[in-house]
């Protein structure tokens, strides 16, 4: 049972440049989670996404979108890169029917390098 | 609004002691709690979890976490360390109503052979 699935695993980019990030769920969730983890810090929440729709947002600029595939995968874009968009990207995966209570899977995450 | 502080950057403990690492919350209504735990260049493995019932929880490999709603804290505890238990753990809450983890900046746990 494949769990969750990001790449690439590394990604260096210039300022101003654009990013794409990819994320497969694991098999048999529907609910797609992104994440911030600068380094020293925890995650900061990005956005959701359930049915290919933006369910809910983090305090992120619009420079960071989403995206989510009728199979459930989803891709984070990110514009106008900044050097302090450095950091590891966690994607999370999980059953909306789960509920309140039911806990997210990660990936290991894709970190981005801005010079 | 939601809030987890996680009090200690560090924790160590010597192999085989019990370790303890703190966390408190603040979150409107009732509070949903996780601990993850994560290694290096990893992502996050969930830990353990209280939704409702009994104030300690037993999770992973050995790990539990009491629930202390007057305190507002869930410290996560483990009766006896192994090196292996050395990595960064994470404290997060879910407000009733939000679809997002709040996570705390993490402790890092040392054990010490």
């Amino acid at each position: 049972d494949a769990g969750v699935t990001q790449s690439p695993t590394h990604l260096i980019k210039t300022r101003g440049q654009q990013v794409t990030l990819r994320c497969s769920p694991k098999s048999g969730h529907d609910t797609v989670s992104w994440y911030q983890q600068a380094l020293g810090q925890g995650p900061q929440f990005i956005f959701q996404y359930y049915e290919e729709e933006e369910r809910q947002r983090g305090n992120f600029p619009d420079r960071f979108s989403g995206h989510q595939f009728p199979n459930y995968s989803s891709e984070l874009n990110v514009n106008a890169l900044l050097l302090g968009d450095s950091a590891l990207y966690l994607c999370a995966s999980s059953l909306l029917q789960g509920g309140i209570g039911s806990p997210l899977h990660f990936g290991n995450g894709t970190r981005l390098t801005v010079t | 609004a939601q809030s987890v502080a996680q009090p200690e950057d560090q924790v160590n403990v010597a192999e085989g002691n019990p370790l303890t690492v703190k966390c408190t919350y603040s979150v409107s209504g009732n509070p949903y709690l996780f601990w993850y735990v994560q290694y290096p260049n990893r992502g996050l493995q969930f830990l353990l979890k209280y939704i409702t019932g009994d104030n300690l929880v037993k999770g992973s490999y050995g790990f539990e976490a009491e629930f202390n709603k007057s305190q507002t804290s869930f410290h996560l505890k483990k009766p006896s360390a192994l090196v292996s238990d050395s990595a960064l753990y994470f404290c997060a809450v879910r407000g009733t109503g939000a679809n997002n983890l709040f996570f705390g900046t993490g402790t890092r746990l040392t054990v010490i052979p």
